[in-house]
């Protein structure tokens, strides 16, 4: 059964950085790029970035270049997604998405559960 | 950038009536569009890959077709349990673009 379990939900500080983890399961991890997707309250998704673990190879959208840094370890089967400098703006949920194939263009067949991500003083 | 509209934003139906949503790309995208359905606090599943193909699990009264650049999600006599929202998604290009979605709620 393929899995993608992502870490918990973060509370941080504005001007701070959160990193966040989706560890894959059941599936050969090389063999699927991993997409990320953010939701924030109330709204539609938005693409933010895919990763080729086999290739470590990234894409972003230019919204998200200088937001978010996409890394995978294949070792662990986990994909990690850092979001730096954060305002209230980034407050949001992120999801991890498979990709449908090894590639960035492909439909997300698998997501993983979400991170609320939430930026207060 | 490849420009998703999607419509309605909002629909009710009853469970006789067959329901359709579009979404209507700015340029060509070969089928590289994928339909998602999103319920309250949950994450998205996909529903139809690749314009018209169903994915794994999801019943035979989803389907997808394309005329030109718009493709439709059209669901055959739904279910309570359709309610939801209901996203496109275009692949061909980065960046991935989503359709704005489509809350639909059937009575």
């Amino acid at each position: 059964e393929v899995k993608l379990q992502q870490s918990g939900d973060e509370l941080v500080r504005p001007g701070a950085s959160v990193k966040m983890s989706c560890k894959a399961s059941g599936y050969t991890f090389t063999d699927y790029a991993m997409h990320w997707v953010k939701q924030s309250p109330g709204q539609g998704l938005e693409w933010i970035g895919t990763i080729i673990p086999l290739i470590d190879t990234t894409s972003y959208n230019q919204k998200f270049k200088g937001k978010a840094t996409l890394t995978a370890d294949k070792s662990s089967n986990t994909a990690y997604m850092e979001l730096s400098r954060l305002t209230s703006e980034d407050s949001a949920v992120y999801y991890c998405a498979r990709s449908l194939a090894i590639y960035y263009y492909s439909s997300f067949d698998y997501w993983g559960q979400g991170v609320m991500v939430t930026v207060s003083s | 950038d490849i420009q998703m509209t999607q419509s309605p934003a909002s629909l009710s139906a009853s469970l006789e009536e067959i329901v359709t949503i579009t979404c209507k790309a700015s340029q060509g995208i070969d089928d590289y569009l994928s339909w998602y359905q999103q319920k309250p606090g949950k994450s998205p599943q996909l529903l139809i890959y690749d314009a018209t193909s169903l994915a794994d699990g999801v019943p035979s009264r989803f389907s997808g077709s394309r005329s030109g650049t718009q493709y439709s999600l059209k669901i055959s006599r739904p279910q309570v349990d359709d309610s939801g929202i209901y996203y496109c998604l275009q692949s061909y290009s980065t960046p991935l673009t989503f359709g704005s979605g489509t809350k639909l709620e059937i009575k």
